[in-house]
């Protein structure tokens, strides 16, 4: 079955850091893009950034500069978004999804993040 | 790269078509026809409802048609159905060889 698996929702202290995964099966990873979105609570989506396994090709969007970090592991199809240092406005559903040339048209079910002292 | 716009809410009456709009600028909407169309259920993950403008992935009714005209896309659906009342977001490829979605559409069944 093609399908994109994000791994479980976390809770996290102010100050710590947290890499959460989305692996990809069913299809050959490394030939399409996988981009990072947020969804703050109650809001809309946000593109991240996307990155593509072939060659790691990794591209941010403005809006979080220098936030978080996207990577991808082609040996085992997964790809990656990580935070050195989170913070409580981090609190929010991120999704994965895969990226065919101009769209979208595979996401995952979504990981939920929660930010609180 | 600011968000495209997008009516907050569009509602009409089962049967009734309605059009959501998205809004940006020749840098992405305007110049690329690479924009796609999502619809989000609540708790749910987004579905790919239109892409490149105006194609229908397998598996989706053809009650969901999308264009484009210079800076601004449309996604409209006909025969509304209960089961569509749901938030819509548009998105589109940038001139800086990212995506930015849409500030999202509700779509109330009334």
């Amino acid at each position: 079955e093609v399908q994109l698996v994000q791994s479980g929702a976390e809770v996290k202290k102010p100050g710590e850091s947290l890499k959460i995964s989305c692996k990809g099966s069913g299809y050959s990873f490394t030939t399409y893009w996988i981009g990072w979105v947020r969804q703050m609570p109650g809001k809309g989506l946000e593109w991240m950034g996307i990155i593509y396994p072939g060659d790691s090709d990794t591209r941010y969007s403005p809006s979080f500069p220098g936030q978080v970090t996207i990577s991808a592991d082609r040996s085992i199809s997964t790809a990656y978004l990580q935070w050195s240092s989170l913070k409580a406005s981090d609190t929010a559903m991120y999704y994965c999804a895969r990226g065919v040339s101009g769209y979208f048209d595979l996401w995952g079910r979504g990981t939920l993040v929660t930010v609180s002292s | 790269q600011s968000a495209l716009t997008q009516p907050a809410s569009v509602s009409g009456s089962p049967g009734q078509s309605i059009t959501i709009s998205c809004t940006g600028t020749s840098s992405d909407v305007g110049g690329y026809n690479y924009v796609s169309w999502y619809q989000q259920h609540p708790g749910k993950a987004p579905k790919l409802m239109i892409y490149d403008v105006s194609k229908r992935p397998s598996g989706v009714s053809n009650r969901f048609s999308g264009s484009k005209s210079g800076n601004t896309a449309s996604l409209t659906i006909s025969g509304l159905q209960a089961e569509d009342e749901a938030d819509y977001y548009c998105t589109s490829y940038t001139s800086s060889s990212i995506y930015v979605f849409g500030t999202g559409t509700k779509v109330t069944v009334l």
